[in-house]
């Protein structure tokens, strides 16, 4: 079974401009969690969304934002981007998303730079 | 609000020495607790976990943790460390809710990086 894949693996971007990434959760799994990882503030949650609906939401600006697709596959768009921006994001699928049954997998991430 | 701190930023042991990583979480009941694992360049990848009944967890790759109460803590240990095992490793600890929590609600510690020397 393929695992949670990420595109684009690394992105570079300027400051101001938008950025659209991708995730594709293991077949079958419906919750797929999107996560920033930064060396200041470690991992953080961004939101969570599970048969197309945003079940949970971290707290980011309104300028992160996500949707999930009928096939689950999700994608995570940040408008106006901020030099601080720059960070790993992680994707994550599992069934449904209730731990502690529910196992949690996470993608290799995607790299983005901001300059 | 719930947290976990992870004291040790970063731990340094020979290959063949025996492992342990602090974990400390302040939450007012027992939550669900998580070690996972990750390597450069990597994604995480769940060691083991938590919710209830026996307070010794064994995982994969022959990590174990064990639950106090008592001490509010979710250690790692490993007998005896493969040169492998060099990665960074994040506790969790995710809020037990009426109707049950989920994944989005898991709290990370800051990570603790594990440099196992030959």
């Amino acid at each position: 079974k393929a695992g949670v894949t990420q595109t684009p693996r690394y992105l570079i971007k300027t400051r101001g401009q938008q950025v659209t990434l991708s995730c594709s959760p293991i077949s079958g799994h419906r919750s797929v969690s999107w996560y920033q990882q930064t060396p200041g503030q470690g991992l953080q949650f961004l939101f969570e969304y599970f048969s197309e609906t945003q079940r949970n939401k971290g707290n980011f600006p309104g300028r992160f934002s996500g949707r999930q697709f009928s096939n689950s596959r999700s994608e995570m768009n940040v408008s106006t981007l901020e030099l601080g921006d720059s960070a790993l994001y992680l994707c994550a699928s599992s069934l449904t998303g209730r731990p502690p049954t529910d196992t949690q997998y996470f993608g290799p991430g995607t790299r983005l730079t901001v300059l | 609000a719930q947290s976990v701190t992870q004291p040790d930023i970063h731990i340094t042991v020979s290959e063949g020495a025996s492992l342990e990583l602090r974990c400390n979480y302040s939450y007012g009941a027992t939550p669900y607790l998580f070690w996972y694992v990750q390597s450069p360049g990597q994604g995480l990848q769940l060691l083991l976990k938590y919710f209830s009944g026996d307070t010794l967890v064994q995982g994969i790759k022959g990590f174990e943790a064990e639950f106090k109460r008592s001490q509010s803590s979710f250690n790692l240990r490993k007998p005896s460390v493969h040169w492998s095992d060099a990665a960074e490793y994040f506790c969790a600890v995710g809020l037990k809710i009426a109707g049950g929590t989920s994944y989005g609600k898991l709290t990370f510690g800051q990570g603790t990086i594990l440099t196992v020397h030959p």
